[in-house]
C-alpha cells in the first residue's frame, strides 16, 4: 500500500463547479502538507502549503487538512477551464524536500 | 515560468545507451533536487545537491549518478538505460537547503521527457 493515495481521475467539471480533489495517507508523522498543480508538459508549481490540521484559504482555493481521518482535500470554487491540470498532493515529515511524499496526481477538466 | 532550466525537453534513444540531463537552477539557489515522475509512480525523488556536495539520496539506482559544478548547475548521468526507465525526469531548486518545515519553496523545471526504445 502507497503511504498516500490519490484518485488519478480524470474528473470532467462544467465552468463554475466547485472542485473537490482529495488525498488520504498512512503514516501519521506528516506533518506538513502541499498541493501542487502540473499543467501539461510543465514542472509541478505550489499552490497550498499548510501545517497540521485545519483549513487554509486563498482565493478560489482551500486547503483543509483532517488529521484524525488522515485525509486531505483542495477546493476549487468557481472553476474556471484555466484551471484544468493535474494536482498533486503531496506531504512531509519536518525536513528538507527529500522527504516529501508525492502522490500520483488528480488530472481535472472544466468545461466552458 | 519558474526560473529553472532544464534542457533537454525531451530525449529519444536505445537500450542500453547513457545520456545526460541538464539543469539550471534559479539565481541564487544552492540546492537541486532531480525527481524521476512515472505514471505510476508519481513524483519519486532521487538525489539532492547543495552547493556542490551529495545532502541527500533517494531512490536512484547505481545505474544513474549526478553531479554539481562549481557554477550550481547539475547534471544527471542514466546509463545501461531500460524500457523501464522512460518517464520525466524533473530538477527543482530552492533557497538553502529547502526546508519544508519553514515553507521553503522548492520550484520545478519544465522537465525532460525520456524515452528509451
Amino acid at each position: 500500500q502507497k503511504e498516500v493515495e490519490q484518485d488519478p481521475g480524470p474528473l470532467s467539471v462544467p465552468e463554475g463547479a466547485i472542485v473537490s480533489l482529495n488525498c488520504t495517507y498512512s503514516n501519521s508523522a506528516f506533518q506538513y502538507f502541499m498541493w501542487y498543480r502540473q499543467y501539461s508538459r510543465k514542472g509541478p508549481e505550489l499552490l497550498m502549503y499548510t501545517y497540521s490540521s485545519g483549513n487554509k484559504e486563498d482565493g478560489r482555493f482551500t486547503a483543509q487538512v483532517d488529521k484524525s481521518s488522515k485525509y486531505i482535500s483542495l477546493f476549487i470554487r468557481d472553476s474556471q477551464p484555466s484551471d484544468s491540470a493535474t494536482y498533486l498532493c503531496a506531504m512531509t515529515r519536518p525536513g528538507g524536500y527529500q522527504k516529501v511524499t508525492f502522490g500520483t496526481g488528480t488530472k481535472l477538466q472544466v468545461i466552458p | 515560468d519558474s526560473g529553472v532550466t532544464q534542457t533537454p525537453k525531451h530525449l529519444i534513444t536505445a537500450t542500453g545507451q547513457r545520456v545526460t540531463l541538464r539543469c539550471s537552477p534559479r539565481s541564487g539557489d544552492l540546492s537541486v533536487y532531480w525527481y524521476q515522475q512515472s505514471l505510476d509512480q508519481g513524483l519519486q525523488f532521487l538525489i539532492q545537491y547543495y552547493n556542490g556536495e551529495e545532502r541527500a539520496k533517494g531512490n536512484i539506482l547505481e545505474r544513474f549518478s549526478a553531479q554539481q559544478f562549481p557554477d550550481l548547475h547539475s547534471e544527471l548521468n542514466l546509463s545501461s538505460l531500460e524500457l523501464g526507465d522512460s518517464a520525466l525526469y524533473f530538477c527543482a531548486s530552492s533557497v538553502g537547503g529547502g526546508q519544508v518545515d519553514t515553507n521553503t519553496e522548492a520550484f520545478f523545471g519544465q522537465g525532460t521527457r525520456l524515452t528509451v526504445v
